[in-house]
């Protein structure tokens, strides 16, 4: 069965420190993956999207990397910031006319100042 | 800050009670969608819409209905509510050639 899987365990890092955050999926062919971050009681608020065929994007200090091979992606913050606490979600959607979205459990991070 | 918008936001109700929990949007998004989501868990697709008088269900059954006749409204009920309904719903909005989805704050449900 198609499976998200993103770090089990909650993050916590030293602020100004680069956060990585894992989501690998297996049984899934995405044609896009997108990582959302979600405050407590909040709707999730997209962040990046990235194509099957771009193998990095870059938004401020965001970067994401997709890997169609190692079926993953990684998420990265660099600078890291105590206002960057939150979870993170990663997102797959296949192609088709459906290109409905499913979620993984999400990554909380904590950046300790 | 994306204009989608749900009301109530936190809503304490017995059970066999019908609720409606509302959703709109003032973004023309022809796309939108309702998630059911418990704390620490992933978000469920329960509902979505593809534009005026279109619905369907999504990967998680659920005993709610939807309907969309307006573009930026789309409502869900529960006609009999019960505990296993508690959760936190969040509706979505896209527009149709962008995939980036647009969540409202939520609805945090709880039947007693």
């Amino acid at each position: 069965s198609q499976k998200i899987e993103q770090n089990s365990e909650a993050l916590n890092i030293q602020e100004g420190k680069t956060a990585t955050l894992t989501c690998n999926y297996t049984n899934y062919s995405p044609a896009y993956l997108q990582w959302y971050r979600q405050d407590p009681g909040r709707g999730p608020v997209f962040l990046l999207l990235i194509r099957e065929n771009e193998k990095e994007k870059r938004k401020e200090r965001l970067k994401v990397t997709f890997d169609t091979t190692l079926k993953q992606s990684l998420f990265h913050i660099t600078a890291s910031q105590p206002a960057d606490s939150a979870t993170y979600l990663c997102a797959l959607a296949s192609s088709g006319s459906a290109r409905q979205l499913t979620f993984g459990s999400g990554t909380q991070l904590t950046v300790l100042p | 800050e994306a204009d989608i918008y749900q009301t109530p936001r936190y809503l304490v109700i017995g059970t066999g009670k019908k609720i409606t929990l509302e959703c709109s949007q003032t973004m023309g998004h022809d796309k939108m969608y309702w998630y059911q989501q418990d704390p620490g868990m992933e978000l469920h697709l329960i509902h979505y819409s593809y534009g005026v008088n279109s619905t369907e269900k999504g990967d998680l059954s659920s005993e709610s209905t939807v309907s969309r006749i307006r573009t930026e409204h789309f409502p869900l009920t529960l006609e009999s509510a019960r505990p296993s309904h508690t959760s936190q719903y969040l509706c979505a909005s896209s527009q149709t050639a962008h995939y980036e989805q647009y969540f409202g704050p939520g609805t945090r449900l709880t039947v007693t």
